[in-house]
């Protein structure tokens, strides 16, 4: 079963820092475009990053300079660094794949809560 | 810097037809921004409905539908259920490692 399973989210105070980790499994996140969507409480989504196979990494310009996307090939699993942490960075962040640019992303994994708050 | 645009509400009835857009702040949406479609429902990781425009995702019923519009990316329902009461938001490629969603659009059916 193809599946993506967050966890690292938590409580951290404004200027922290967090890693984020998404496990896959079922098929090679180096083989895909892996994603990080990001939902702050009761608004809608917003694309943060992405790490296409190859290597290369691009960000949503909110994030830009502050959050580094990275994998594990070892571990088949995807990692959001998240530095100098603000209060609008609060959100459930969703890693997911898309599997070329024609593609939706699919799956999306459950989740996992950051809140940046003092 | 060019902004996703969707109606934020839209209500149907049940049965009915609705067709939900996604447009850009400046220009034309293409087949090129293979736009895809997502459904969330409260408390839920979103789930795709369409992608590359007009392709349904495995599982997806074919009473969702996408296309273009004149300027914009449209997702439409047809026959209308309860449980198709969700938001649903438009993600377009951008280019250059770059996506962005619209603002999404509260769907009710009453």
């Amino acid at each position: 079963e193809v599946q993506l399973v967050e966890s690292g989210g938590g409580l951290i105070q404004p200027g922290g820092s967090l890693r984020l980790s998404c496990a896959a499994s079922g098929f090679t996140v180096s083989s895909n475009y892996m994603n990080w969507v990001r939902q702050a409480p009761g608004k809608g989504l917003e694309w943060v990053s992405v790490l296409y196979g190859g290597g290369d990494t691009y960000y949503a310009d909110s994030v830009k300079g502050r959050f580094t996307i990275s994998r594990d090939t070892s571990k088949n699993t995807l990692y959001l660094q998240m530095n100098s942490l603000r209060v609008e960075d609060t959100a459930i962040y969703y890693c997911a794949r898309l599997e070329s640019k024609r593609k939706g992303l699919d799956p999306w994994g459950q989740g996992t809560l950051v809140t940046v708050s003092s | 810097q060019t902004v996703v645009t969707q109606e934020p509400s839209f209500s149907v009835s049940p049965g009915g037809t609705v067709t939900l857009t996604c447009g850009l702040s400046s220009g034309s949406v293409s087949t090129n921004y293979y736009p895809s479609w997502y459904q969330q429902t409260p408390g839920q990781a979103p789930r795709t409905l369409i992608y590359n425009t007009n392709t349904r995702s495995s599982g997806v019923p074919d009473r969702f539908s996408g296309s273009i519009l004149g300027n914009k990316a449209a997702l439409t329902i047809t026959g209308a259920q309860a449980d198709d009461e969700s938001d649903y938001y438009c993600m377009l490629s951008m280019g250059f490692g770059s996506w962005v969603f619209g603002g999404g659009t509260k769907l009710t059916v009453l």
